[in-house]
C-alpha cells in the first residue's frame, strides 16, 4: 500500500533552536519527494522537491535529505524563527502516475519565543 | 500575479443544497487540481485536469463534479451536499505533472 508516514505528529521548540522532521514512505515506483509548508488557514507552499538521484536540497534555513534505499527523508530547520510555526507535509509522487501524489498527514511545528 | 485564487473563502450549506467552488490561476498552467483536507489526514485528490476541456477523477471523486471550460478556471461542483463533505477545499495548479503545485488559499465548507 502506498503510504507516507511522518513523525513526530507535533513538536514544540524554542526560537533559535534547530529541529529535524522525519518522513518514511512505502510509495513505489518512486518519482520524487516534496516538502511543503502549510501555515494555519493557508494553502501549502512548496519548500523542496527531490528526485531519486538527489540526496540533499536546501532552501534557505530548510534542508531536506533523501535516502531512497531506506525510503526515508528528513527536513532540518536551522535557527528556527517564530514564522516557522506551521505544518510541514511530506509528499511522494509515484513514477507510474503523473498525477497521484501521496500526502503525509504532516508534522505540526510550534516555535515558542 | 495573483497566483491561484479561490472563491468563496467560507460557505455554510444545508444538506441537499448545491454549490460551485471557483478556482482561477494566472500562471498559464496546464494542470489544475482539486483537493480536500480533513483533520489528521493528508490531502486527498478529488478531480484534476490536464488541460482546457479535460477532466479526470482522483482518489475521492464521489459527490463532486468539475469543469474546465477555460484554461485559467477550474470549477468544483457539489450537486447535493452531505455532512461528509464538510472540509477545507484546496485548488492547485502546475505547469507539468511532475512540477511543483501551487495552491490557493482554500475554501472552508460546512454542511449542516
Amino acid at each position: 500500500k502506498n503510504q507516507v508516514e511522518q513523525s513526530p505528529q507535533s513538536l514544540i521548540i524554542l526560537e533559535g533552536k534547530n529541529c529535524t522532521l522525519q518522513c518514511n514512505y512505502t510509495v513505489s515506483p518512486f518519482s520524487n519527494l516534496r516538502w511543503y509548508k502549510q501555515d494555519t488557514g493557508r494553502g501549502p507552499v512548496s519548500l523542496t522537491i527531490m528526485t531519486f538521484s538527489e540526496n540533499t536540497k536546501s532552501n534557505g534555513r530548510y534542508t531536506a535529505t533523501l535516502d531512497a534505499d531506506t525510503k526515508q527523508s528528513s527536513l532540518h530547520i536551522t535557527a528556527s524563527q517564530l514564522s516557522d510555526s506551521a505544518s510541514y507535509i511530506c509528499v511522494v509522487s509515484r513514477h507510474d502516475s503523473n498525477y497521484q501524489l501521496i500526502w503525509g498527514a504532516g508534522t505540526k511545528l510550534i516555535i515558542k519565543p | 500575479n495573483a497566483g491561484v485564487t479561490q472563491t468563496p473563502k467560507f460557505r455554510v450549506l444545508k444538506t441537499g443544497q448545491s454549490m460551485t467552488l471557483l478556482c482561477a490561476q494566472d500562471m498559464n498552467h496546464e494542470y489544475m487540481y482539486w483537493y480536500r483536507q480533513d483533520p489528521g489526514m493528508g490531502l486527498r485528490l478529488i478531480h484534476y485536469s490536464v488541460g482546457e476541456g479535460t477532466t479526470a477523477k482522483g482518489e475521492v471523486p464521489d459527490g463532486y463534479n468539475v469543469s474546465r471550460l477555460k484554461k485559467q478556471n477550474f470549477l468544483l461542483g457539489l450537486e447535493s451536499a452531505a455532512p461528509s463533505q464538510t472540509s477545507v477545499y484546496f485548488c492547485a495548479s502546475s505547469s507539468l505533472a511532475q512540477e511543483t503545485q501551487y495552491f490557493g488559499p482554500g475554501t472552508r465548507l460546512l454542511v449542516l
